[in-house]
C-alpha cells in the first residue's frame, strides 16, 4: 500500500526567512504532486514532477524530486504572508488513472510578521 | 471556460437522508474521481471511473454510491449507511492513463453537513 508522508504538519513561518516541506513516499511512483489550498477552498496545483528528477521553480516556491530516495521537497524562499496556506503533496501510480492519487496529510503554513 | 463545476457548494442533510452531490465536466476528461475531505486532514479517495459506465471502490467507498452515465457526469450519492458524512467532497477529472503532463483538476467543492 502506497504511504505518503509529509512533515512538518504545522510550520509557522517568519517573513523573509526560508522553509522547506518534506514528502516521503514508500512505493516507486511516476509522479507527484504539489498542491495549495486555502481555508474552505479546493485545492490549486502547483507542481507536477515527473519521475526523472525534475525541479520546478515558480516565484518563491521551487518543488524537487528525489526519486531513490521518494522524497520530493517544497522549498520556500523568503516567505511572505500571501504563502498562508496548506500544502498537500500527492503521488500518483502508473498503473492508474493519474487522478487517483494518495495524499500527504498537509502542512499548515502560517507566515507572520 | 472548461472546468469542473459541483453543485451545490453546501448541503444540509438529516439524519437517514440520502443526499446526491452533483459533478460535471466540460474538459472532455475520460477519467473522473470524489474525494473527501475531512478537517485538518488530506483527501481520500471515495470513488472513481475511468470510463462510461464503469467505476471502482477507492479507499473508502463504504456508505457511498457513484454512477457514471455520461462522460461529463459522475454524480455521488451519500447513502444513511454513511454513518459520518459531514466533510468537505471534491470531484476531481484527468485524463485517464498516458500523457506526459497530464494531473487531475479539482472542482470547487460541496461541504457537507448533517443537522
Amino acid at each position: 500500500e502506497l504511504k505518503v508522508e509529509q512533515n512538518p504538519l504545522f510550520l509557522s513561518m517568519q517573513e523573509g526567512k526560508n522553509y522547506t516541506i518534506y514528502c516521503n513516499y514508500s512505493t516507486t511512483s511516476d509522479r507527484l504532486y504539489w498542491y495549495r489550498q486555502d481555508p474552505g477552498k479546493s485545492l490549486e496545483s502547483l507542481f507536477v514532477l515527473l519521475s526523472n528528477g525534475a525541479v520546478k521553480q515558480e516565484g518563491r516556491l521551487m518543488a524537487s524530486l528525489d526519486t531513490k530516495a521518494r522524497l520530493s521537497t517544497l522549498h520556500i524562499t523568503a516567505a511572505v504572508h500571501d504563502l498562508s496556506a496548506t500544502y498537500f503533496c500527492a503521488v500518483a501510480t502508473r498503473t492508474d488513472s493519474w487522478g487517483k492519487l494518495q495524499f500527504g496529510a498537509g502542512t499548515q503554513v502560517v507566515v507572520t510578521p | 471556460d472548461g472546468g469542473i463545476t459541483q453543485s451545490p457548494k453546501y448541503l444540509f442533510r438529516k439524519e437517514g437522508q440520502n443526499v446526491t452531490l452533483s459533478c460535471e465536466q466540460n474538459l472532455n476528461h475520460d477519467a473522473m474521481y470524489w474525494y473527501r475531505q475531512d478537517p485538518g486532514q488530506g483527501l481520500r479517495l471515495i470513488y472513481y471511473s475511468q470510463i462510461v459506465n464503469d467505476f471502482q471502490k477507492g479507499d473508502i467507498a463504504e456508505g457511498y454510491s457513484v454512477s457514471r452515465e455520461k462522460k461529463e457526469s459522475f454524480p455521488l450519492t451519500v447513502t444513511s449507511a454513511q454513518k459520518n458524512p459531514t466533510a468537505f467532497y471534491l470531484c476531481a477529472s484527468s485524463m485517464g492513463q498516458g500523457g506526459m503532463n497530464t494531473e487531475a483538476f479539482f472542482g470547487q467543492g460541496t461541504r457537507l453537513t448533517v443537522v
